[in-house]
């Protein structure tokens, strides 16, 4: 099946400092999607890339749908504590009507 | 917040019992999918559903079955229940799956217990 590689794994930050991770695929990908699951909840949508190139912002949020489309970019900004949790990239890839996920960045941040 | 309901949200049984998980969406939204959560894994495709009585296999769909009879909802049936289907069931509902609007969303999940 498809393969969406998502580093880094896990990280533990302080407050305050930016945070960056990506995901990259096997495939073309016509939409990037990326979304935080906090604990006993369900995945929870961030922001959504439909275009090679754009790169968008959700507050301290910034994403971008890489050029060759076969990957994308979260940033976080100055993180806070609440931004704790479990990040996944998504999409469905150029072909099929299928959304795929990373196996997710677990975020940690120190106060 | 999509209007995504599942139920239960909690449940233990036994093995070799049958289980049905529902998904009510009010979207009206075309496409329904139900995943597992494990760890390690990430979330996995089960079936997912394109309209109403059509429905396609994911990746992890041996044990499973489902049915959509209306639009609004979507069940999951595992035949006869394993401890390897022990696991968090997310349902996610899409308008569309290529172009603007091709977002994915969720339910709050069910956690299923097989003893």
């Amino acid at each position: 099946g498809q393969q969406l590689n998502q580093s880094p794994q896990s990280m533990f930050i302080q407050e305050g400092e930016d945070v960056s991770m990506n995901c990259t695929s096997s495939s073309i990908f016509n939409t990037w999607l990326w979304y935080k699951q906090d604990p006993g909840e369900g995945p929870v949508l961030l922001i959504a890339l439909y275009k090679a190139g754009e790169l968008t912002s959700n507050g301290r949020l910034t994403a971008q749908f890489g050029i060759t489309r076969k990957d994308s970019f979260l940033n976080i900004s100055a993180s806070i504590p609440s931004d704790v949790g479990i990040y996944f990239c998504a999409g469905p890839p150029n072909t099929g009507n299928q959304f795929y996920f990373g196996t997710g960045t677990s975020l940690t941040v120190i106060p | 917040d999509a209007g995504i309901t599942q139920s239960p949200r909690h449940k233990v049984t036994e093995t070799g019992t049958p289980v049905t998980l529902r998904c009510h969406q009010t979207e009206n939204h075309r496409y329904m999918y139900w995943y597992r959560q494990d760890p390690g894994h990430g979330l996995r495709l089960i079936h997912y559903s394109y309209g109403v009585k059509d429905t396609d296999k994911g990746e992890v769909s041996d044990g499973y079955s489902v049915s959509r009879s209306k639009t609004e909802d979507f069940l999951l049936t595992l035949e006869s229940a394993t401890s390897s289907q022990t696991s968090v069931y997310f349902c996610a509902i899409s308008e569309r799956w290529t172009g603007l609007n091709t977002e994915a969303f969720f339910g709050q999940g069910t956690r299923l217990t097989v003893v």
